[in-house]
């Protein structure tokens, strides 16, 4: 069964200490990986899609990466302003998305 | 260009009760998928519609329903509502959702069912 485990649960930084979020999935056949930010009380927020092994996107502080088995989102000098859940899914060739349980990011000033 | 816009925001229903909600995706947009977001679960595909065809279905139990208009506007039914359907209900547009196509998210729609 196509799973997507991130880890860790909860990250807490301080404003300019980067860091690593994890994605580790299982699929039948990865078509896409997307990253998303979800602020409280909001819908998702897409960042990137991802649909290779040895792909790398960045925008701004955040840079995306992707192997066979796990995808990261890397988090250069953080700021408080990208406190949020960050979540990340997969559509397998079936087109079902599969979204992990997310990373709740908080960045102290 | 809007973004994609759910109604309503809020909704308290009781058990047994039905409820439909709506979607309308970004100008252009013709796969409106529904997403169901809880603690527990977190998020969780329930179905894709294109072309007013239903293309792609989650898990979910035949209560869940939805359909899509010729206007890509699509709406999701809910029957004999259960405590457990209590969440938020996602929205996501996509020009024709491809895997080159990027989801864009509505605000979602709060559902309590007491």
């Amino acid at each position: 069964e196509d799973q997507v485990t991130q880890s860790p649960e909860a990250l807490r930084l301080q404003e300019g200490e980067s860091s690593s979020l994890n994605c580790s999935y299982t699929v039948s056949g990865l078509r896409g990986l997307f990253w998303y930010r979800q602020d409280p009380g909001k819908g998702p927020e897409f960042l990137f899609t991802l649909y290779s092994a040895g792909e790398e996107k960045e925008k701004e502080r955040l840079k995306a990466t992707l192997t066979k088995k796990e995808s990261f989102l890397h988090i250069t000098a953080p700021k408080p302003e990208d406190s949020a859940t960050y979540l990340c899914a997969v559509q397998a060739n079936n087109n079902d998305m599969r979204f992990g349980a997310g990373t709740r990011l908080t960045v102290k000033p | 260009k809007a973004g994609v816009t759910q109604t309503p925001r809020y909704l308290i229903k009781t058990r047994g009760q039905q409820v439909t909600l709506s979607c309308s995706p970004i100008s252009g947009h013709r796969s409106v998928s529904w997403y169901q977001q809880t603690p527990g679960q977190g998020l969780q595909f329930l179905f894709e519609y294109f072309s007013e065809t239903q293309r792609n279905k989650g898990n979910f139990p035949g209560r869940f329903s939805g359909r899509q208009f010729s206007n890509s506007r699509s709406e999701m039914n809910v029957s004999t509502l259960e405590l457990g359907d209590s969440a938020l209900y996602l929205c996501a547009s996509s020009l024709t959702g491809s895997r080159t196509d990027t989801q864009y998210f509505g605000p979602g729609t709060r559902l309590t069912v007491l």
